[in-house]
């Protein structure tokens, strides 16, 4: 499977300031993710990373606020803008590496605003 | 929309005890997945689940995929105590992106 490489694997930013996380992965994949992992909760979808177009965001979730960039088939980046406490979460890439078999997740950011 | 509901939130075991916990969906889905994140690490699958009525090992871990196509099992036989966690049950969904459940804590007593 890929092995995905998760930057930085942890900060701790001021409010305000804004934080780009980088994903890369060791092979070409098709699609990449972002989820976000609030304390002591489950995963939820940020958005989908797509290669040469915007990123496709899901109900709750802004480009405003978590711009993306996606500039090749390995790469990608999560920008957690204008930071407040309650950004303070575990941020995640995943890939689709093997078609339908399931998503190989990176180690995550842990990401604490103060 | 799509919502899963798991169950339990959290278990407390004794090593080489049995667990079983499950995952019921509002809507019918193609594909049921099994994963496992340790503290300080991303979530890994574990099975994957594709028919209805499907049964999958993988070790000492099973897990079904109900035959009405809502719900989903997760068994681990024998625990360890390297199988403490947080097990998530996850189903793709209609734009083949995964929705997680709620996650069952699993803790393993001394």
């Amino acid at each position: 499977s890929a092995v995905i490489s998760q930057k930085p694997s942890r900060d701790i930013c001021q409010r305000g300031t804004s934080l780009t996380i980088q994903c890369q992965v060791d092979s070409q994949v098709t699609m990449m993710f972002w989820y976000r992992q609030q304390p002591g909760q489950s995963l939820t979808l940020i958005a989908t990373a797509n290669q040469g177009s915007e990123a496709t965001y899901e109900s709750g979730f802004v480009i405003d606020k978590f711009p993306i960039s996606r500039p090749n088939l390995t790469f990608s980046t999560l920008t957690v803008s204008n930071m407040s406490p309650e950004d303070s979460s575990i941020y995640l890439c995943s890939v689709d590496f093997q078609q339908g078999n399931g998503y190989t997740f990176g180690s995550g950011t842990r990401l604490t605003v103060v | 929309g799509q919502q899963l509901n798991q169950s339990p939130q959290s278990m407390f075991i004794q090593e080489g005890e049995d667990v079983s916990m499950n995952c019921t969906s509002s809507s019918i889905f193609n594909t049921w997945l099994w994963y496992k994140q340790d503290p300080g690490e991303g979530p890994v699958l574990l099975i994957a689940l594709y028919k209805a009525g499907e049964l999958t090992s993988n070790g000492r871990l099973t897990a079904q995929f109900g035959t009405t196509r809502k719900d989903s099992f997760l068994n681990i036989s024998a625990s360890i105590p390297s199988d403490v966690g947080i097990y998530f049950c996850a189903e793709t969904n209609r734009d083949d992106k995964i929705i997680f459940g709620k996650g069952t804590r699993l803790h393993i007593l001394p």
